[in-house]
């Protein structure tokens, strides 16, 4: 099992709708959780980070389930402005910081008028 | 507010050479790290830094050197390039702690003849 899998997409979805991406990590102990958003030829950028309890942002969120380790991403009212690629990011230590994320391939998003 | 800044932001080499990736944070972060993105595969630590004088190998490590000889600087060293090195290469910094997300340069995108 991969590190850190994800759908790659693409998802091609209408104005306004929901859409949902998903995320599975093979680490139990992993401990930290984001997923980061990255336009075409750009760098990544943290979207959100992803707590245990869930959180939301906006429009947008985020869920963990350690139980299955699967982590998850709701983007409700999709604008154009969503489309880009969407990586779910782990931190596999234990201890320590977060200077060994792991990275999904990304699930890539577009949003159509 | 610069944060992480990468030079240069393109290049093209020739097999053979050698050239340094620079990567400057101002953000006081201990943790710095280097990735490769290429089509399909993700983001792939080469290597990182806790601090100023530690530096570690990532995933893919070979044909690449490091130093951090500076809390701010971080620079990634091609030592004989190959074509296998054509890639996007980002530079990230991040606070210690384990929920810190990282933050990311522009990148540099090198090309390998």
């Amino acid at each position: 099992r991969k590190e850190v899998e994800q759908d790659p997409g693409p998802f091609n979805v209408p104005e306004g709708a929901t859409v949902a991406f998903n995320c599975t990590y093979s680490n139990s102990a992993s401990q930290s959780f984001f997923w980061y958003r990255q336009d075409c030829r750009k760098e990544p950028k943290l979207l959100m980070s992803v707590y245990s309890s869930g959180n939301e942002d906006g429009r947008f969120t985020a869920q963990l389930n350690r139980a299955s380790q699967y982590i998850s991403l709701l983007i409700r009212d999709s604008k154009l402005s969503d489309s880009a690629t969407y990586l779910c990011v782990v931190n596999p230590l234990t201890q320590g910081g977060s200077e060994k994320l792991v990275f999904g391939k990304g699930t890539k998003l577009t949003v159509n008028p | 507010n610069a944060g992480v800044t990468q030079t240069p932001k393109f290049q093209v080499l020739k097999t053979g050479q050698s050239m340094t990736l620079q990567c400057a944070q101002d953000m006081n972060h201990e943790y710095m790290s280097w990735y490769r993105q290429d089509p399909g595969m993700g983001l792939r630590l080469i290597h990182y830094s806790v601090g100023a004088g530690i530096t570690d190998q990532g995933e893919v490590p070979n044909g690449y050197n490091v130093s951090r000889s500076t809390t701010e600087d971080f620079p990634l060293r091609l030592l004989s390039a190959a074509p296998s090195q054509t890639s996007v290469y980002f530079c990230a910094s991040t606070q210690a702690g384990s929920n810190q997300p990282q933050h990311f340069g522009d990148g540099t995108r090198l090309s390998i003849l």
